[in-house]
């Protein structure tokens, strides 16, 4: 059963840094591309970031871009999201997603991340 | 950005068919993906590239559509389907979402 459990959320203050993991299990981690979608409190969807299967390309939306970094540990079956310089409008919960083709076959509970003073 | 657009909400009786509508601000080929999020849950995939059912979907749910106009059908609607339903595609960068359909059921 494939399995995504994220962790690292919490309340931040705006311009601080938050490093999100994503643990996987059920599946040949290395063989995925992985991705981070957000949804601001009561929103829509918004994806974060991607990052190809052997960790050699990443993509980001443009708000994050110079801010967030994505990241795998292939041994390790674990997805992060290093974010820097956070502001308000990054309050959401992320999700870690599993990619397939640039779609998103499964998806983490979400953990929680509050930017404020 | 690729904006996709949906109807806020729709109600229906259960054993109804209802179909959700998304449509593209340009054309996105067969790349629309459709998911369902129950109230506290994260989303779950259920169509792929317009019209493949995602693996354990029941097969009430199907998709339909090109270029900029898609459906997601649910035929016949149980109560357990009430949620919210996005779209997605993934044709052009950046991937986007619509904004939801939340389907209530009478």
């Amino acid at each position: 059963e494939v399995q995504l459990v994220e962790s690292g959320g919490g309340l931040v203050q705006p311009g601080r840094s938050l490093k999100l993991s994503c643990a996987a299990s059920g599946f040949t981690f290395s063989n995925y591309y992985m991705a981070w979608v957000r949804q601001a409190p009561t929103k829509g969807l918004e994806w974060v970031a991607s990052i190809t299967n052997s960790g050699g390309s990443t993509y980001y939306r443009d708000s994050v871009k110079g801010r967030f970094t994505i990241s795998r540990d292939n041994a390790k079956s674990t997805l992060y999201l290093q974010m820097d310089s956070l502001r308000s409008e990054d309050t959401a919960t992320y999700y870690c997603t599993r990619g397939r083709n640039w779609y998103f076959d499964f998806w983490g509970p979400g953990t929680m991340v509050t930017v404020s003073s | 950005d690729t904006v996709l657009t949906q109807s806020p909400a729709l109600a229906v009786s259960p054993g109804e068919r209802v179909s959700i509508s998304c449509r593209a601000s340009e054309g996105v080929n067969s790349y629309m993906h459709w998911y369902q999020q129950k109230p506290g849950q994260q989303p779950k995939l259920l169509i792929y590239k317009a019209s493949n059912l995602a693996s354990g979907v029941p097969a009430r749910f199907s998709g339909s559509g090109s270029g900029t106009d898609f459906t997601l059908t649910i035929d016949p609607v149980e109560a357990d389907d009430t949620a919210t339903y996005f779209c997605q595609q993934s044709w052009n960068d950046p991937p986007t979402f619509g904004g939801g359909t939340k389907l209530e059921l009478k």
